[in-house]
């Protein structure tokens, strides 16, 4: 079975500076995608980025990007130019061949000013 | 707003009651599911839906008994639940069930098991 691992329960960053927040997998699948997902105080999961396995150029959603090391399992999150609204939850999610989202236990983050 | 609608957002229940969970979307998906989302546990899918034929029961316990009438609607009866159950439930939605489908959360129904 697939596992998501999120080691970093809190992170914190001060407005304007940039934060990575960790994500490893477990799987024996070549094919596969990865998400972030971004769960604010409103409760309403939304997806931030999303990394297809076979790529091996990192995906870029504005100040969100990825770094994907496939071989390590590895799919960090980061942010740069960090703002107050983007305090949130965020969680790492893995699918592959079952088509089942398999989430991660998530990352609190924080932004100061 | 990401166009799924789930009520109520809070329920109090006590544990020989009835009650159901409302989703609904109109973003023209065919692919439905509920999610179970305690503090500090990783979310855990309960059942998906594909075309209002259920595909994935997630060895969940029958007190939770899911219906899809149709491709918009889906519900989540409750009946004799216990403490435990209290948890954040999710309501998401996706074009299709296939492995590269972005899924749209609603913002959930907070529930209380008292």
């Amino acid at each position: 079975a697939q596992t998501v691992t999120q080691s970093q329960p809190e992170m914190s960053v001060q407005e304007a500076e940039t934060v990575t927040l960790s994500c490893t997998y477990d799987t024996s699948e070549s094919d596969y995608y990865l998400f972030w997902y971004k769960q604010p105080p409103s409760r309403q999961m939304i997806l931030v980025i999303r990394q297809e396995a076979y790529k091996q150029q990192n995906a870029t959603e504005n100040r969100f990007s990825v770094n994907f090391q496939k071989a390590a399992k590895s799919f960090s999150l980061k942010i740069s130019d960090s703002q107050l609204g983007d305090a949130a939850m965020y969680f790492c999610a893995y699918t592959g061949t079952a088509s089942k989202l398999t989430f991660g236990t998530g990352t609190r983050l924080q932004v100061t000013l | 707003e990401t166009g799924v609608t789930q009520t109520p957002r809070h329920l109090v229940m006590g544990m020989t009651n009835k009650k159901s969970l409302k989703c609904e979307q109109h973003l023209g998906h065919n692919a439905m599911y509920w999610y179970k989302q305690s503090a500090k546990k990783p979310l855990e899918l309960m059942f998906v839906y594909n075309f209002k034929e259920q595909t994935e029961n997630n060895s969940v316990p029958s007190r939770f008994s899911p219906e899809c009438p149709n491709s918009s609607h889906l519900f989540l009866h409750l009946h004799t639940l216990q403490p435990e159950d209290s948890a954040l439930y999710l309501c998401a939605s996706s074009q299709e069930w296939e492995m590269n489908t972005e899924a749209f959360f609603g913002q959930g129904t907070r529930l209380t098991v008292v």
